[in-house]
């Protein structure tokens, strides 16, 4: 049973507009949450976080929102660059290990 | 900044041949891990290791076994390949289990069994 969901398997966006990806989750007392970036032949690399305390993290152009009662997490990319073409995974740890959702394939076009 | 060095990128390997990925961390993390990516699959844990000398099972341990005698390397092992073990493979460490740790990955490698 998955824990963590991705529902859009991949998302087009225009050069500088808005992307928006979005991770669902089915227990309530999860309390941490990551984004990874994947781009392709390389390994995922961190990209940002957010703790359960808060319902919104900023890192430049990327923000994290956290809706605790819809279980419910998404990503913002402000703007858009072609550069943020990549898979998004969102991840969630627990006990010993990290869930990943199964990832969102983001194509910014220039 | 070597990070997690996974060895080799790529492997073809016959049906029923035996071989080890190798993974080395230069980080002094105690928390290491090796996952599986499938084509528009997550990623999925195999094994994981909390310290030098302790090793557990993730979501899909058949097939594999890993050891892990230092800090730094934490190999896997696949013993009779099968076709359905044909996947991209990451291993990763972190400072931190939990809420606050991150997780650092290999750039993977990719094994095709025929």
């Amino acid at each position: 049973d998955q824990q963590v969901k991705q529902n859009s398997p991949s998302l087009s966006v225009q050069e500088g507009r808005i992307s928006i990806l979005n991770c669902d989750y089915t227990n309530s007392m999860f309390d941490y949450f990551l984004w990874y970036k994947k781009y392709p032949a390389e390994g995922p690399t961190f990209l940002i976080s957010i703790s359960s305390i808060k319902d919104k993290n900023e890192d430049g152009r990327f923000t994290v929102f956290l809706n605790k009662s819809a279980k419910h997490l998404s990503l913002h990319i402000v703007p858009s660059q072609p550069g943020d073409s990549a898979v998004y995974f969102c991840a969630v740890p627990t006990g010993n290990q990290f869930y990943f959702g199964t990832g969102t394939s983001l194509t910014v076009i220039p | 900044n070597a990070g997690v060095t996974q060895t080799p990128k790529f492997r073809i390997l016959k049906i029923g041949q035996s071989m080890t990925l190798q993974c080395a961390q230069d980080m002094n993390h105690n928390y290491m891990y090796w996952y599986r990516q499938d084509p528009g699959m997550g990623l999925k844990l195999i094994y994981y290791s909390v310290g030098a000398g302790i090793t557990d099972k993730g979501e899909v341990p058949n097939g594999y076994n890993v050891s892990r005698s230092t800090t730094e390397d934490f190999p896997l092992r696949l013993e009779l390949a099968a076709p359905s073990q044909t996947s991209v493979y990451f291993c990763a460490s972190s400072y931190l289990q939990g809420a606050g740790g991150e997780l650092f990955f290999g750039e993977g490698s990719r094994l095709t069994v025929l």
